[in-house]
């Protein structure tokens, strides 16, 4: 099936430190990937997009990732993590139907 | 200013009885999604409709209900034949119904709570 998978349910990292947060996806082909961040009780902002092109994609917030299809992943990453970027990380993915990965819960502790 | 407005933010239902979520949305985006989201299990697609007039089931359809009359409105209907809607409900736009995956722009959400 058709899918994104985010491996880890719960990160913790320490202020300033660096952050990568993992995606692999299962596409026949490349799919439109995104991830996108959700405070608690709140809808989803999106941090950045891939549909083509250049695989290292700068966002919002100082987020980038990284489009490998080799390895089918795209991680997030962020060079120095704030005390504010704690909250819920979901990948996602799809063509006309974008499906969501379950996604991973940062804690940023000073 | 452009957006996409849930309400309410919180309901409150008995068991057994049907409500309505409104979600409106002022980007004219022709696509528009419902999700699920409960603890643990990500967003899972209720419905969706991707041009007025038309929507399609998403992964979990079973005891819910659409219509999309309007390009700006997209009410969902929990009804008593949902075992579990107990949940966080989220609505979604995107610019491109057909021919292609552009962003979802999401609203705040519903929290439902069937007592």
């Amino acid at each position: 099936a058709q899918s994104v998978t985010q491996p880890d349910i719960h990160i913790t990292v320490s202020e300033g430190a660096s952050l990568e947060l993992r995606c692999n996806y299962s596409y026949g082909a490349t799919p439109y990937l995104f991830w996108y961040v959700q405070s608690p009780g709140q809808g989803l902002q999106l941090l950045l997009k891939y549909f083509s092109g250049d695989t290292l994609v700068q966002g919002i917030k100082g987020f980038e990732a990284e489009f490998k299809r080799s390895q089918s992943s795209f991680n997030l990453r962020k060079p120095s993590v704030h005390w504010s970027d704690a909250a819920e990380y979901f990948c996602a993915g799809g063509y006309q139907k974008v499906t969501f990965g379950t996604g991973t819960k940062l804690q940023v502790i000073p | 200013d452009g957006g996409i407005t849930q309400s309410p933010k919180y309901l409150f239902r008995k068991e057994g009885q049907n409500v309505t979520l409104s979600c409106e949305q002022n980007l004219n985006h022709d696509a528009m999604y419902w999700y699920r989201q409960d603890p643990g299990q990500g967003l899972r697609l209720i419905y969706y409709s991707q041009i007025v007039n038309d929507f399609q089931k998403g992964d979990i359809a079973e005891g819910y209900s659409v219509s999309r009359e309007k390009k700006e409105s997209f009410p969902l209907t929990v009804t008593s034949a949902q075992k579990n809607p107990t949940a966080f409900y989220l609505c979604a736009s995107s610019l491109n119904g057909q021919g292609g995956t552009t962003e979802a722009f999401f609203g705040q959400g519903t929290r439902l709570t069937v007592v």
